[in-house]
């Protein structure tokens, strides 16, 4: 079955750095674009990063923007976000999700969600 | 960007009732919308897809509507593992957009 996992989250000073990982299974990869969404507590849903099944296309929110870089390695069937210059708005629980199809972004299924804390 | 705005934020219904939740787009997105509800503690589950189309294993009094800006979730006969918050979204263009959400409480 498809399957997404979320690790690397916890808390962090501000202005320091972060690595979220997401490992992936049950469908092939390397096939997919993948995407980053996040929630702060008790808000709603925020898409942060994109990036395209052959790693060349990256997009961002601009709230991420300069500061956060999504990259994938398909031989780990892993997906990553490099998260810089750390803000305490950026405190959420960060979910990786895969498009319901190749072509089009909604997104099933997602992974449980890694909670970063960004905090002095 | 294109902003998505539900409505109402929140509801109280009863188990049976009819809900209708909207979700109305700053521009034309033709059918790229898609609905999810949220439990607490839990990560958002698909319900509707391309505006209308129902995902796998999700059951059918649950239904999508709507083109353009103006898009509604309706679930009939309202269910006690209903009660939660939903969200639409908006795939035609990035940045990819959330509604604020919409919480659905027991009345």
């Amino acid at each position: 079955q498809v399957q997404l996992v979320e690790s690397g989250g916890g808390v962090v000073q501000p202005g320091r750095s972060l690595r979220l990982s997401c490992a992936a299974s049950g469908f092939t990869f390397s096939s997919y674009t993948l995407h980053w969404v996040r929630q702060a507590p008790g808000k709603g849903l925020e898409w942060v990063a994109v990036i395209s099944y052959d790693r060349i296309t990256k997009y961002y929110a601009d709230s991420v923007k300069a500061r956060f870089t999504i990259s994938r390695d398909n031989s780990k069937n892993t997906l990553y976000l490099q998260m810089d210059s750390l803000r305490t708005e950026d405190t959420a629980v960060y979910y990786c999700a895969r498009p319901g199809t190749t072509t089009h972004n909604w997104f099933d299924p997602w992974g449980q969600g890694t909670l970063v804390t960004v905090s002095s | 960007d294109i902003q998505m705005t539900q409505s109402p934020s929140s509801l109280s219904a009863s188990v049976g009732d009819r809900v209708t939740i909207t979700c109305r787009a700053s521009q034309g997105i033709n059918r790229w919308l898609a609905w999810y509800q949220q439990k607490p503690g839990k990560a958002p589950k698909s319900l509707i897809y391309a505006a209308s189309s129902l995902q796998s294993g999700v059951p059918s009094r649950f239904s999508g509507s709507g083109s353009g800006t103006d898009f509604t979730l309706t679930i009939d006969s309202l269910q006690p593992e209903d009660f939660a918050t939903y969200y639409c979204q908006q795939y035609n263009s990035y940045p990819l957009t959330f509604g604020g959400g919409t919480k659905v409480e027991i009345k």
